[in-house]
């Protein structure tokens, strides 16, 4: 079975500066996708930015981006220019690559992400 | 476009009660997934619908069941409730045909037991 792990309960960055939050993971399937996803107060998942595992470019998305390194199952999410509306929960996700059908997603215990004004 | 949108917000029940949430997935999608966080902690798979059929499920009790009905809404249903089922409960959406699409989580079912 897959396992994500994040190893940072809470993170906090000032206004303006740049955070990275950590990610490793647990599988020995060769081809997944891994996800950041944002959970602000409103409790809805967002889907902050997604990498497939086939692909050695790190995603980016505006001021979000990963550092992917596949051989060390790491995958941890630079936030850059922080902002006060970054702040939330982060969860880092893992989901296979199986063709049929959508597989279900497997989640870290996330990181809570404080911005100071 | 009208997003998953779930129901109730908030629900009170008491040990050894029995509970039905409800989720009504984004326009276009066919398949329903439910996830449970517990506080403080990352969501957990409980299982997915698809053409009124369970797909999969993950490592919870045969007390969590559900439904899916023709217009691709689904319902959770908890039976002999525990103070261990106090959680968010999430539901979220995509469609299958498009492999692997992106989940669209609605805004959770808040559930405490007492």
């Amino acid at each position: 079975a897959q396992t994500v792990t994040q190893s940072q309960p809470e993170m906090s960055v000032q206004e303006a500066e740049t955070v990275t939050l950590s990610c490793t993971y647990d599988t020995s399937e060769s081809d997944y996708y891994l996800f950041w996803y944002k959970q602000p107060p409103s409790r809805q998942m967002i889907l902050v930015i997604r990498q497939e595992a086939y692909k050695q470019q790190n995603a980016t998305e505006n001021r979000f981006s990963v550092n992917f390194q596949k051989a060390a199952k790491s995958f941890s999410l630079k936030i850059s220019d922080s902002q006060l509306g970054d702040a939330a929960m982060y969860f880092c996700a893992y989901r296979s690559a199986i063709i049929t059908g959508n597989t279900p997603l497997v989640f870290g215990k996330g990181t809570r992400l404080s911005v100071i004004a | 476009d009208a997003g998953v949108t779930q129901s109730p917000t908030h629900l009170i029940k008491t040990r050894g009660q029995q509970v039905t949430l409800r989720c009504s997935p984004k326009s276009g999608h066919d398949t329903v997934s439910w996830y449970q966080q517990a506080l403080g902690q990352g969501p957990q798979f409980i299982f997915q619908y698809y053409e009124e059929e369970e797909r999969q499920r993950g490592n919870f009790p045969d007390r969590f069941s559900g439904h899916q009905f023709p217009n691709y809404s689904s319902e959770l249903n908890v039976n002999a409730l525990l103070l261990g089922d106090s959680a968010l409960y999430l539901c979220a959406s995509s469609h299958r045909a498009l492999g692997l699409s992106p989940l669209h989580f609605g805004n959770g079912t808040r559930l405490t037991v007492t």
